[in-house]
């Protein structure tokens, strides 16, 4: 089946430490990946995406990039910050246009 | 950018009443909009699918008798919680996909408490 699986959380970073979220997922071709950050009480704002093999998505420090050999998109930024405390999904499309989620992970920056 | 705005973000009401949630995208054509659920601390789940001048496709297990959707416009989608019981208190979600690029926006919530 199409599903997305994600590292799980929580995970709780100093300042300027390093994050890696991990995720995979199963599908037959290659759909567009996504990541989409949560802030409390929010919706969902798109952080970035891969459409094709070996894309790199990157905004605000953050990257990603399509792996097809791992079937991976795993999320990573050099150094976090205070204000990149949030709940993290990854995601990808399906070949009716819906997007099937992760479980998400929240991520927790102290400062 | 593309903005969806979605109202109203937070509601209670009393069991039994029902409650419409309202999803409208302000500077773009929606082909498709998308309902989910969300619980605390849990991924979202994919309500419905609805397009615009057609009944909306519900995923399994999901009540379309209870869960109202209606998208009469290109812009605007409305989902109705029926005769509302404290399970259905949820946090509800909406997301337009824009009809020229493809992309998708989320509405930014409707905290609905039941009690």
């Amino acid at each position: 089946g199409n599903s997305v699986t994600q590292m799980e959380g929580p995970v709780t970073l100093s300042e300027e430490a390093f994050l890696t979220i991990n995720c995979t997922y199963t599908a037959t071709g290659y759909p567009s990946l996504f990541w989409y950050v949560q802030y409390p009480g929010e919706g969902l704002q798109l952080l970035l995406k891969a459409t094709k093999a070996d894309d790199k998505g990157s905004n605000k420090g953050f990257e990603a990039t399509y792996r097809k050999e791992t079937t991976s998109f795993h999320l990573e930024k050099g150094s976090v910050q205070v204000s990149d405390s949030a709940v993290y999904f990854c995601a990808r499309i399906s070949n009716d246009y819906k997007l099937s989620f992760g479980a998400g992970t929240t991520v927790t920056v102290r400062a | 950018g593309a903005v969806v705005s979605q109202h109203p973000s937070r509601v209670i009401c009393k069991s039994g009443t029902s409650v419409k949630i309202e999803c409208r995208s302000l500077d773009f054509q929606a082909t498709t909009m998308f309902w989910y659920r969300q619980f605390p601390k849990q991924s979202l789940m994919l309500m419905a699918t609805s397009n615009e001048g057609s009944k909306a496709t519900y995923e399994q297990g999901v009540e379309k008798d209870k869960f109202l959707i209606n998208h009469a416009s290109l812009t605007l989608s409305t989902l109705t919680v029926t005769s509302a019981h404290p399970e259905d208190s949820s946090f509800y979600i909406c997301s337009a996909r824009d009809r020229q690029g493809g992309g998708y926006t989320f509405g930014s919530g409707t905290r609905l408490t039941v009690v």
